[in-house]
């Protein structure tokens, strides 16, 4: 079984420019989370979507993050424009139901540098 | 609020010996808690789930405990191998949703 694809793995831009990730959850999982993660800290759920629904926002920055699950399949998650704080590695993960007893599993992530 | 804290930040241990991780939560009234493995450029490794009506659970060397009353989870390791080096997170849900609340982690270095 494929697990959660990302790309790009690796991104280095410059302030005030805008990036995007793309995530690739496994077949027939109805649940997919982005999480962040700055260097030293553990994940943070920015958002999770219920197949093309977004579930829970709450902790994502809008006025610059922003991300859409169209087909309630693969996601991406745009950042416009970055900031130095946005510095982290973000990371997909997908549930194949919703539930607090659900298994999330994670992709390799995405680390993002912005000078 | 549900805050998770992870002792020790960092650890490093000869090959061979036995550790313990340690990982405490704020909000006792959890669903279940889960440790995963982060290495370095890859994603989160879920190792063990222990949901709130047990106590522990093994998987090969990894054994998990889980003390809710008093906010604790401990992570055994038995014969700790240089394959062992890895990021320990643990994490809890939030209320009762799937929002997971994670730790720092706690670094671990296994030298041969």
């Amino acid at each position: 079984e494929a697990g959660v694809a990302q790309s790009p793995r690796y991104k280095i831009i410059e302030k005030r420019q805008s990036v995007a990730f793309w995530c690739n959850p496994i077949s027939g999982h109805a649940t997919l989370y982005w999480y962040q993660q700055i260097l030293g800290q553990g994940p943070k759920l920015l958002i999770q979507f219920q197949n093309n629904g977004v579930v829970d926002d709450s902790q994502l920055p809008k006025d610059r993050f922003s991300a859409e699950r169209l087909k309630g399949v693969d996601s991406t998650l745009k950042i416009q424009p970055a900031k130095l704080e946005d510095s982290a590695v973000y990371l997909c993960a997908s549930s194949l139901g919703q539930g607090v007893r659900e298994t999330q599993y994670f992709g390799p992530g995405t680390r993002l540098l912005v000078l | 609020k549900q805050e998770v804290t992870q002792i020790p930040a960092a650890l490093s241990v000869p090959e061979g010996e036995n550790l313990v991780l340690n990982c405490s939560f704020t909000d006792s009234a959890i669903y279940n808690l889960q440790w995963f493995r982060q290495d370095p450029g890859k994603g989160l490794t879920s190792l063990l789930l222990i949901q709130s009506s047990q106590r522990e659970q093994t998987s090969g060397r990894l054994n998990a405990s889980l003390d809710k009353s008093s906010g604790r989870s401990t992570l055994y390791i038995a014969a700790s191998q240089p394959g062992d080096s890895a990021t320990y997170l643990c994490a809890v849900p939030l209320g009762g949703s799937e929002k997971l609340v994670f730790g720092k982690g706690t670094k671990l270095t296994v030298n041969p």
